[in-house]
């Protein structure tokens, strides 16, 4: 069964380092959204990604976040000088329509800021 | 601001049982809904979707909106140990698009043997 993949799964960096998550949507999927939810607490959207370019953002996505497809298969998020409070996981899902009814998370990166 | 608001729980409910875990949300702008289920450690997973007034039923799953209200609910009947889990609901304002989901705390439902 096809699944998203997301890389690494665990991933510690220090604060005011870069990081960059990726994850590899499931192939012939269209539309790609980043989540994350800090410990204990609920599920944020970030940011949604269609036809190389952003579809809409929530108030979390600043400037110190960007989104990249490099390559057609790679789906990253950056974030450019972590701080403390962006420990969470994050959640890549995609879709082959824009319903979520159709969108399928991956596992998950836990980031942890030191 | 948008809430969706679901109680922490957690829900004990004993195996073969109905849990009812309920949902409500302040945007009357919404227009679909969502239910998924997170084990602990683990990412989100759909499990149910509804758009319209009234019931929806999957398996032993049943979705139940009532948008007057706002409020939503998901029923699981015959509940199993497998169960076991924080749900989820979610809730999107522009027609089920973009994947701009709102999320509640999520309620965690124990299912004991």
């Amino acid at each position: 069964e096809p699944e998203v993949t997301q890389t690494p799964s665990h991933q510690v960096t220090q604060m005011g380092q870069e990081v960059i998550l990726r994850c590899v949507p499931i192939s012939n999927h269209l539309y790609f959204y980043w989540y994350r939810q800090i410990l204990g607490q609920k599920v944020e959207f970030l940011v949604s990604f269609y036809n190389n370019e952003i579809s809409e953002k929530s108030e979390i996505f600043d400037d110190q976040f960007s989104v990249e497809r490099p390559d057609g298969s790679n789906f990253t998020l950056k974030i450019r000088s972590t701080k403390l409070e962006d420990s969470a996981m994050y959640f890549c899902a995609s879709g082959r329509v824009r319903s979520n009814t159709e969108a399928f998370f991956g596992q998950g990166t836990r980031l942890t800021v030191v | 601001q948008k809430e969706v608001e679901q109680n922490s729980g957690p829900l004990s409910v004993p195996e073969g049982a109905i849990a009812s875990l309920n949902c409500t949300y302040s945007d009357r702008g919404s227009q679909s809904f969502f239910w998924y289920r997170q084990y602990s450690g683990k990412s989100p997973e759909l499990i149910m979707f509804i758009y319209s007034n009234g019931d929806k039923e999957d398996g032993r799953f049943t979705a139940q909106l009532n948008k007057a209200s706002q409020y939503v609910s998901l029923l699981i009947r015959d509940s199993q140990p497998s169960d076991s889990a924080t749900y989820l609901c979610a809730v999107n304002i522009d027609g089920g698009s973009q994947g701009n989901l709102i999320f509640g705390k999520g309620t965690k439902l124990s299912v004991k043997p």
